[in-house]
């Protein structure tokens, strides 16, 4: 099975940063990688597909990065709707696998 | 716009099967688009991809559950449907039917919670 890696697994910081989020895989999954936002209650929203291109109505200060085994998701400019759980998922192979989640909160 | 619903018992009592089914409108189960999966999530836990399905019958399950899973699907209704077997309070989770593709991502449905009762 690919394992997923997310650094860091939880990150504060303020309205208006730029924040980073690194998925790491154990084996290259080309970029077949994909990034989800997800708010308490809610299911996870697609924000990324193919390791870098933006959803429709997913704003653009989302943006993804990344092939093989290293992939990043960065907020250009971090909203207050922003503050969630991030994960990363690959879709190269079954098992299909997720990464275990990114918490952003507010500073 | 693709979208799916899931729909079955929130409540199951243990050593029973768990039976959930998602309806898709906007697409055909039929596209050879996507494959048509289950993900659950335990409380204040991560996501946990179950099993997949393709329009032709072909199905992959996680490995750690592979002994306990079915998924199958009707095309006459749009639908596809989970069953899990010989449930334990270990599978209490909210329950995800998605929509996958190795370029499109994953869509998902809103959940529903499943509760395992002793």
């Amino acid at each position: 099975d690919i394992q997923l890696t997310q650094s860091p697994s939880f990150l504060s910081a303020y309205v208006g940063d730029r924040v980073t989020i690194t998925c790491r895989a154990s084996q290259a999954i080309n970029n077949y990688l994909a990034w989800y936002q997800q708010k308490p209650g809610k299911a996870p929203k697609l924000l990324i597909y193919a390791a870098s291109a933006l959803q429709s109505g997913v704003p653009s200060r989302f943006s993804g990065s990344g092939s093989g085994t290293e992939f990043t998701l960065t907020i250009g400019s971090l909203q207050p709707e922003d503050f969630a759980t991030y994960y990363c998922q690959q879709l190269n192979v079954f098992p299909v696998t997720f990464g275990p989640g990114t918490k952003v909160d507010i500073k | 716009q693709l979208q799916l619903q899931e729909s079955g018992p929130g409540l199951v009592k243990a050593s029973e099967t768990l039976s959930l089914r998602c309806t898709l409108s906007g697409d055909s189960i039929s596209s050879s688009h996507y494959y048509w999966g289950w993900i659950r999530q335990p409380p204040g836990k991560g996501l946990e991809w179950i099993g997949s399905i393709y329009y032709s019958g072909s199905t992959y399950y996680n490995p750690s559950l592979e002994s306990r899973v079915t998924i199958s699907v009707d095309t006459s209704k749009n639908q596809f449907s989970l069953n899990l077997n010989s449930v334990t309070a270990a599978d209490t989770a909210v329950y995800y039917c998605a929509g996958h593709g190795a370029l499109t991502g994953s869509l998902w449905g809103q959940g529903t919670l499943v509760t395992v009762s002793s």
